[in-house]
Formats: structure tokens, sequence, C-alpha cells
């Protein structure tokens, strides 16, 4: 079964401080991983898309890196903000035109 | 900058009736799916429309599911009839482009059921 995994379930580091958060997935052959940021009782804002030929994506304080062989994703989050306070989701794509799915989530927070 | 549009943002309703929910992708965009989010985990996907037809329905309970988009543009989400376990964020998300590739799905505010 094709599985997602997100490592920890929540998460508090004080403002300023750098973090990672993990994603793990069963099968290697992917076709792309993307990183979502949810809001309490909204939908879901896509951060960073990365494509299985590629290694990493940056946007802002945001940088996402993805090795295949190991089933791994990471979303580093560089001088955090309360600002940042959300959960943030991963979610893999295994075929061309295939469906998203997704891990459980991080709960974020960052404290002033 | 165009959003996907979803009605009504809460539902709330007894078990056994029905409930319907919207939703209108951002203009232009081709492929529609509709999420089930349980609370506390990752949304799940129920039904995936290329226009007008469906292409994967495959977790879609079928029972007391509905979904359909009859002119390929918005959408309508039925459950009949409700059960306790339906409550949960029903989120729609659309993207650009047809079933053969994977653009960036936009996701709606979703509409959180509660079923009592």
């Amino acid at each position: 079964k094709q599985e997602v995994t997100q490592i920890p379930a929540a998460l508090s580091v004080p403002e300023g401080e750098n973090l990672v958060l993990n994603c793990s997935f069963t099968d290697s052959a992917i076709y792309n991983l993307q990183w979502f940021r949810q809001d309490p009782g909204k939908g879901l804002t896509s951060l960073l898309l990365i494509q299985s030929s590629q290694r990493e994506q940056t946007s802002g304080r945001l940088n996402a890196s993805l090795d295949k062989s190991s089933g791994r994703s990471t979303l580093y989050i560089a001088a955090s903000q309360p600002g940042d306070s959300a959960t943030y989701l991963c979610a893999v794509i295994y075929n061309q035109g295939g469906k998203l799915i997704f891990g459980q989530g991080t709960e974020l927070s960052v404290k002033p | 900058e165009a959003e996907v549009a979803q009605s009504p943002r809460y539902k709330i309703t007894e078990k056994s009736q029905a409930v319907a929910f919207w939703c209108d992708p951002i203009s232009g965009h081709a492929t529609l799916y509709w999420y089930r989010q349980i609370l506390g985990q990752g949304p799940e996907l129920l039904v995936q429309f290329q226009d007008e037809s469906v292409v994967d329905d495959s977790q879609l309970p079928k029972d007391r599911f509905s979904a359909e988009r009859l002119k390929g543009v918005d959408s309508t989400l039925k459950i009949q009839p409700a059960e306790l376990g339906d409550s949960a964020m029903y989120l729609c998300a659309s993207s650009l482009a047809g079933r053969f590739s994977t653009d960036t799905q936009y996701f709606g505010p979703g509409t959180r059921l509660t079923v009592l």
C-alpha cells in the first residue's frame, strides 16, 4: 500500500529558530511531491512542488528537498515566525494524472 | 487572484438527512477534485473529474455519496443519508491541465460538516 507518513505530529519552537519537517513515503517511484500549508479550519495552500527529477525547491524562507532512494522529503523553514504556525502537509503523486496521497500533517506552533 | 469557491462553509445536519455541497473551480481549470479530511488526518480523494467525466471515484462510498459536474464547470457533492462518521471537512480543488498532467492543485476553503 502506498503510504505517506509525517513525523512528528506536532512541533513547538521559539520564534527565530530554523526547523525541519519530515515526510516519508513507502514507494520510491513517485511522480512528484508537494508541501501544503493549512491554517485552522481553512483549505490548503500549495507551498512547493518537487518533480521526481528534482532534488530541491526553494521559495523565500522555505526549502524542500527530495531523496527518492530513501523515500524521504524534508521541508526546511528558516528563521521561523509566529505567522508560520499552521499544519504542514506532505503529499505525493505516484503516476502522471494520479491522485495526491497525503500524510497526516505536522502541526507547527512558533512561540513569540 | 482567482480562487476556488465552496458553499456552504459550515453545515450541521442530523443523521439520515441529505446534504449537498457546491464547488466552483478556478475559471478554465479542467480538473476538479473532491477530498474528505477527517480531523487530525490528511485529505483523502473522493472523486476526480476531467471536464464533466469522472476519472477516479474508487474511494467514493457510492451507496450514499454522489457527485456531478454536469457542464464541466461547477460541481455538487451529495450525501444521502448522512451518517455520524461523515463528519469531516470536505475540500474541493482544481487544476489547470488535463488528466495526464499534474499541475498544482488549488484548494477552496472547505465545507465543515457536522452530523448529529
